[in-house]
Formats: structure tokens, sequence, C-alpha cells
């Protein structure tokens, strides 16, 4: 089955400064990848996904990088504001995109 | 627009009893959704898969006895925790896949508490 783990369960950042979380997959064959950004109490929201044929994807601040030959990717956050301390997963999909499994999650503090 | 909403937020019940949770897509259909229970600090864990017009599929170590799904329309799903205890009090989620660019989208969660 897929596993998909982080790196850092806790992130500390100095506001302005850029954010990176990073995780890491088990299964080669997954081929779709999302983050996803959780604020306490609330349901997971969108930020940004890639493709497995796409090494690279930017968005508004945020810019998602995946590796697939060591099977890891990352977020980057530009400018971390007070806004966007949360709790962040990778989400990866199999199965023609069905089934939709979470990373163990990053909490990210921004120090203002 | 992808909007699902999930109701209620929380939920408070005694041990023993049943409580039902829905999940609508409120501007999309949506033949399959997806639930989630996720514990204090923890991730994400999926339960079942809500087919409509079919049976859910269930997650190993899922007991579909307990966690009774009914999709009856492209736009609603509903969990029901049967003869609630308190380890079921966790955080419920739903998800549906609007498509893109929505993707997969969330409900905002059910907090159960059972006393």
């Amino acid at each position: 089955g897929e596993s998909v783990g982080l790196h850092l369960p806790t992130l500390s950042v100095q506001e302005g400064d850029n954010s990176i979380i990073n995780c890491a997959y088990s299964n080669s064959a997954s081929d779709y990848f999302i983050w996803y950004k959780q604020e306490s109490g609330k349901g997971p929201q969108f930020i940004i996904d890639i493709r497995s044929n796409m090494d690279k994807r930017q968005g508004q601040r945020v810019t998602v990088l995946l590796n697939k030959t060591v099977k890891h990717l990352s977020l980057q956050i530009a400018a971390t504001q007070p806004g966007d301390s949360a709790v962040y997963f990778c989400a990866v999909l199999l199965g023609g995109y069905q089934k939709v499994t979470f990373g163990t999650g990053t909490k990210l503090q921004v120090i203002p | 627009g992808a909007v699902v909403s999930q109701h209620p937020s929380w939920v408070i019940c005694k041990s023993g009893t049943s409580v039902k949770i829905e999940c609508r897509s409120l501007d999309f259909q949506a033949t399959t959704m997806f639930w989630y229970r996720q514990f204090p600090k923890q991730s994400l864990m999926l339960m079942a898969t809500s087919n409509e017009g079919s049976k859910a599929t269930y997650e190993q170590g899922v007991e579909k006895d307990k966690f009774l799904i009914n999709h009856a329309s492209l736009t609603l799903s509903t969990l029901t925790v049967t003869s609630a205890h308190p380890e079921d009090s966790s955080f419920y989620i739903c998800s549906a896949r609007a498509g893109r660019p929505y993707g997969y989208t969330f409900g905002s969660g059910t907090r159960l508490t059972v006393v």
C-alpha cells in the first residue's frame, strides 16, 4: 500500500521568510499530488497540485517541486505571513485519482 | 464554485445512540464522495468511499455496520455512526471531486463527541 510521510512535524518561520515543507511518498506509481492547508477545526483547503509529468508548478506565493527519482515533493511558501499558520498535508493519489492518501502533516508556525 | 457543505459542524451524543452526518455538494454533482476521520494532531484517515446508487467501499479495519454510508443522490452522502461510544469521538470530514481546477474539495468537518 501507499505510505506518505513528512520529514518535519513542526516548522517555525519568521514572518516574511520563505517556508519549505517536505513530503516523501513510497509508491513510485503515484501520479498526482496535492498540497492542502488545514486550519484548526476546519476541513483541508486545496493549495496547489502537480502531476507526475511535471517537476515544478507555481501558484500565488506557493511552489510545489516534485522529484520522482527520490519520491519526494515539497511546498515552498514565499514571504510567509501569519495567515499561513496551519497544518499542511501532502496528499498522493492512486488508481485513477480515486483514492487520496494523506501524509502525516506539518504544523507551520509563523513568528510575527 | 465547488463547495462541499457538511452538517452538523459539531454534535454531542450519548453513548449507545446513533448520529447522522450529512455531506452535500452545493454547486456540482458528485458520484463519489469520501469520508475521513481525524484524531487530534493526526492526519486524515480514509474510512470509506461513497458511491451514488451503490454500496460504499470501506477501508480495511473500518466496520461497515458501525459506520453506515448512504449516497442516495448526486449531491448528498450521509455517514451514520451507530451505537456510538466514546472512542468514536473524532473529527469526521467528507470530500468530493469537483473536477479541475477545484479537484478534491473538503467539507468543514463534524466534531463528534460521545459522552
